[in-house]
């Protein structure tokens, strides 16, 4: 089955910014999507089919992907990005996949 | 404004099967496009997809887990359910429902998502 590969954590400075990588095997070739996970809530997307961002998502969130590998970038990270954010894709047999996770930490 | 909301057991014993409901509003599943999953996580580890039902009656399932899981949709309702038979104690986790959105049935994300129920599977 396919799989979706993320660094399981990853900490920054206010003000910094974030990259998450997923990395799996064509990724490019499909889409990515991202989620956010504060805790005790429940998942929240940040960034669909690559580098769209939904409604009421700040613009510091932005999403690429290339190759074997989607990166979600997060340009002057703030205290309330601290999460965990996984990224998500499907596979050619119709399947849900998604990354193991990074928990972002902001300090 | 669209919103999903959980309903079933908090606990289940093992062999058990396991039946949960997902009340929606705000859209119809008789509508072109729409669509309803579920994804559920074990405490403190990953997301994991399991199901998602089309309007058009449609169904994708984990193919770890298709022989266990059935999902159906009532429109008159607006609730999906999902059932998982043979439950076992790693089944333990918060089961979300979650609206599917994209262009097509293979470009599915997932906005938004239920506040999730947490299930215990244990004797």
């Amino acid at each position: 089955s396919y799989e979706l590969t993320q660094p399981p954590s990853l900490s920054v400075s206010p003000g910094q910014t974030a990259t998450i990588t997923c990395s799996g095997d064509k990724l490019g070739n499909k889409y990515a999507y991202w989620y956010q996970q504060r805790p005790g809530q429940s998942p929240v997307p940040v960034i669909y089919q690559d580098s769209e961002r939904p409604s009421g998502i700040p613009e510091r969130f932005s999403g690429s992907n290339s190759g074997n590998t989607a990166t979600l970038t997060i340009s002057g990270t703030q205290a309330v990005d601290e999460a965990d954010y996984y990224c998500q894709a499907w596979d050619s047999n119709l399947e849900g996949v998604f990354g193991g996770g990074t928990r972002l930490t902001v300090l | 404004q669209i919103t999903l909301k959980e309903s079933g057991p908090t606990l289940v014993k093992p062999t058990q099967t396991l039946t949960l409901t997902c009340t929606f509003s705000g859209f119809s599943l008789n509508s072109n496009g729409e669509g309803v999953g579920w994804i559920r996580q074990p405490p403190g580890k990953a997301l994991e997809w399991l199901a998602l039902i089309f309007w058009d009656d449609d169904k994708l399932y984990s193919p770890s887990l298709q022989y266990r899981l059935t999902i159906t949709k009532d429109t008159s309702k607006n609730q999906v359910v999902l059932a998982m038979t043979n439950m076992a104690p790693v089944d333990t986790a918060t089961y979300y429902c979650v609206h599917r959105r994209g262009p097509a049935r293979h470009y599915n994300w997932f906005d938004p998502w239920g506040r999730g129920t947490l299930v215990t599977v244990s004797s």
